[in-house]
């Protein structure tokens, strides 16, 4: 079963606007991952936040997380063409748990 | 440093038949992981090892799959007897033992005619 659930299921932007992807959950979290995956390709890790975090910052990524409302958002600013992928927010929970719980993610395109 | 590598890349059968994928992990990477990951959805964990044991196979559909990593560095999944429903992406992951971050590898897509 799917733990985390993202919104929108797709997002289409131009070059250099910013892309807002957000992830709900539905139990208590240890920490909670996105990753990119790009068309025939495996995951890449993006940025982890642990649930005592609120926001995390790399690069052109911002990552928040809201654990009263279970919910996340991954902000990417100035898009690329590049960035065009698949997000996927990825849920760890239970102590000492490494297992990830994957949502269907968000299909980004960005128009050149 | 080698990403994780799996083979092959691309694999047609007909069903009923066997198929098995390989996995061969980041060097040093203790944990080794198999997700399925069918069209449009997430990847759903499969079976997790560390070094030569499985430690959560729960998932794991035990009347025709099975997994070994023997002397705890690469891995292989096997199917046996192959279904229409199995054709999937089976993407194997590593990652240190501890650490939370896992590493991909590009799949193996499975067509199952």
């Amino acid at each position: 079963s799917q733990q985390g659930e993202e919104d929108p299921q797709a997002l289409s932007i131009q070059e250099g606007e910013n892309a807002t992807m957000n992830c709900s959950y539905k139990t208590s979290i240890n920490n909670l991952q996105w990753y990119r995956q790009n068309s025939g390709r495996g995951l890449v890790h993006l940025i982890l936040i642990r649930s005592n975090e609120r926001e995390k910052h790399s690069g052109r990524l911002r990552v928040t997380l809201d654990t009263s409302k279970k919910s996340s958002s991954l902000l990417i600013t100035a898009s690329r063409a590049a960035d065009t992928a698949s997000y996927f927010c990825a849920t760890s929970f239970g102590a000492g748990s490494y297992q990830l719980t994957f949502g269907k993610g968000t299909k980004l395109s960005v128009i050149p | 440093e080698a990403g994780v590598v799996q083979s092959p890349r691309y694999k047609i059968i007909e069903k009923k038949q066997p198929v098995a994928f390989w996995c061969n992990p980041i060097s040093g990477h203790n944990t080794l992981y198999w997700y399925l990951q069918n069209l449009g959805q997430g990847p759903e964990l499969l079976i997790r090892y560390e070094n030569e044991e499985a430690v959560d196979d729960s998932q794991l559909p035990k009347d025709r799959f099975s997994a070994e990593r023997l002397k705890g560095v690469d891995s292989t999944l096997k199917i046996q007897p192959a279904e229409l429903g199995d054709s999937a992406v089976y993407l194997c992951a590593s990652s240190p033992t501890g650490l939370e971050t896992q590493y991909f590898g590009p799949g193996t897509r499975l067509l199952v005619l």
